[in-house]
């Protein structure tokens, strides 16, 4: 199995809800990472995950906040997003950190109102 | 710190002609370059990358790239465009600090 999954395909909430996001690879990969992409821009990489132990925090506010219960599985938490926090969230994986190859997701396109 | 730089927002060329992204590359130490393809709605997939072993990399879809140290480039190269090939192109290094750095992306388009 060479893929990550992520769910939901697509999201919408309000600026009160409480959603997640969902990232699955079984691929053996120690490393797992968050990126947000804005509409014609590239992504930018949020957190990084290692041995699940939260690695890299790029500064992301608080309402943003990741999760890794276990080595397949990635979580991002959302709660009180504003309307600017609308985008495409990608969900990558690789073998361990510091390993130059990403395998990425499909995304799940969030939109917040 | 290492950087790409996509010349071109947008290219469009026809289906059979030649496809030429360009990308170019600052780094202090031998680079890690990738080129990245985003088809709408989707996720990235990599069409390949360049780790040092040879300078001509051969990647999916009949996609290639030279890594030019003279130039400092990375451009990417089909000799044949289909209809297929329309997405958004992103050219990439990979940084000291274990991050990939994403070029601005670029277009292309197939015209018929």
């Amino acid at each position: 199995d060479t893929e990550v999954t992520q769910t939901p395909k697509h999201l919408v909430m309000g600026m009160t809800n409480k959603k997640s996001l969902k990232c699955e690879q079984h691929m053996g990969h120690r490393a797992m990472y968050w990126y947000k992409q804005k509409a014609k821009k590239p992504p930018e990489l949020m957190f990084v995950y290692s041995y699940e132990k939260l690695s890299i925090n790029e500064s992301v506010p608080s309402r943003f906040s990741p999760e890794c219960p276990n080595s397949s599985l990635l979580n991002l938490h959302l709660h009180a997003l504003q309307p600017e926090d609308s985008a495409l969230y990608l969900c990558a994986s690789s073998q361990a950190l510091g390993d130059n190859e990403q395998f990425f997701g499909p995304g799940t396109r969030l939109t917040v109102l | 710190a290492q950087s790409v730089t996509q010349l071109g927002s947008h290219v469009s060329v026809s289906e059979g002609a030649l496809v030429l992204l360009r990308c170019n590359y600052s780094s202090s130490v031998p680079p890690y370059l990738f080129w990245y393809v985003q088809y709408p709605n989707q996720g990235l997939q990599l069409l390949l990358k360049y780790t040092s072993a040879a300078t001509l990399v051969k990647g999916i879809n009949g996609f290639e790239a030279e890594f030019k140290k003279s130039e400092t480039s990375f451009h990417l190269t089909k000799p044949s465009a289909h209809m297929s090939d329309a997405a958004e192109y992103f050219c990439a290094v990979y940084s000291s600090a274990s991050k990939i750095i994403f070029g601005s992306g670029t277009r292309l388009s197939i015209r018929p």
